[in-house]
């Protein structure tokens, strides 16, 4: 079975603080995909990053990074000089490649950046 | 964005009262899935399609039942809905099979649904 623990429930900020989102994962899978996704107030779910369990390599994408550490089944997602806009509910998922395995979501972090 | 529209977008039903969702996609992608969405769990997944007349069951399938007539078209439906299936329910595509490397699911606007 596969299981996504997002234990932060919630995080508070100021405006340009770096912050970091917590994702552990867990699997049988030798082969598997992580995902992050965002949901803003407005409700609509947007994908955000998309990771191979064969690439380790750290992506960074404007002010985003992730940071994928297979050997603490960790893929964290850390937001520098946070923004207002950064305000939302970010969603980490896992999907394996056995049988018709499925996208598997942890319980998602809200994140609030205030002025 | 991908070309994904969910129907209606609000709905308040009584309980017992049958209820129809549906997602309608314009990408001719071949799989469709239903989530709901509630405080404290995530997204779960409810029904999933890989083709015309082909679904299979999620992780909360009771209760739930799909249909897919057509490609662009994915129907969830409640037969006798219950206060417990007050949700928030998302529909999503992707392009392949869950084995494929570029595949990411692309979801709906999501329909909230109240049951009294």
């Amino acid at each position: 079975a596969q299981k996504v623990t997002q234990a932060q429930t919630e995080i508070s900020v100021v405006e340009k603080e770096d912050v970091t989102l917590d994702c552990v994962y867990e699997t049988r899978d030798t082969t598997y995909y992580l995902f992050w996704y965002k949901q803003p107030p407005s409700g609509e779910l947007v994908f955000l990053i998309r990771r191979n369990s064969f690439d380790e390599q750290n992506e960074i994408s404007g002010r985003y990074s992730w940071n994928f550490q297979k050997s603490t089944s960790s893929f964290n997602f850390t937001i520098t000089a946070s923004q207002v806009v950064d305000s939302a509910v970010y969603f980490c998922a896992l999907r394996g490649l056995s049988g018709y395995s499925t996208l598997t979501f942890g319980k998602g972090t809200m994140l609030l950046v205030s002025p | 964005d991908a070309g994904i529209t969910q129907s209606p977008r609000h709905k308040v039903t009584e309980t017992g009262t049958p209820v129809t969702l549906r997602c309608h996609q314009t990408e001719n992608h071949r799989y469709m899935y239903w989530y709901r969405q509630d405080p404290g769990h995530g997204l779960r997944l409810i029904h999933y399609s890989y083709g015309v007349k082909d679904t299979d069951k999620g992780e909360v399938s009771d209760g739930y039942s799909v249909s897919r007539s057509k490609t662009e078209d994915f129907l969830l439906t409640l037969e006798s809905a219950t206060s417990s299936q007050t949700s928030v329910y998302f529909c999503a595509i992707s392009e392949g099979p869950w084995r494929d490397e570029n595949n990411e699911q692309f979801f709906g606007p999501g329909t909230r649904l109240t049951v009294l």
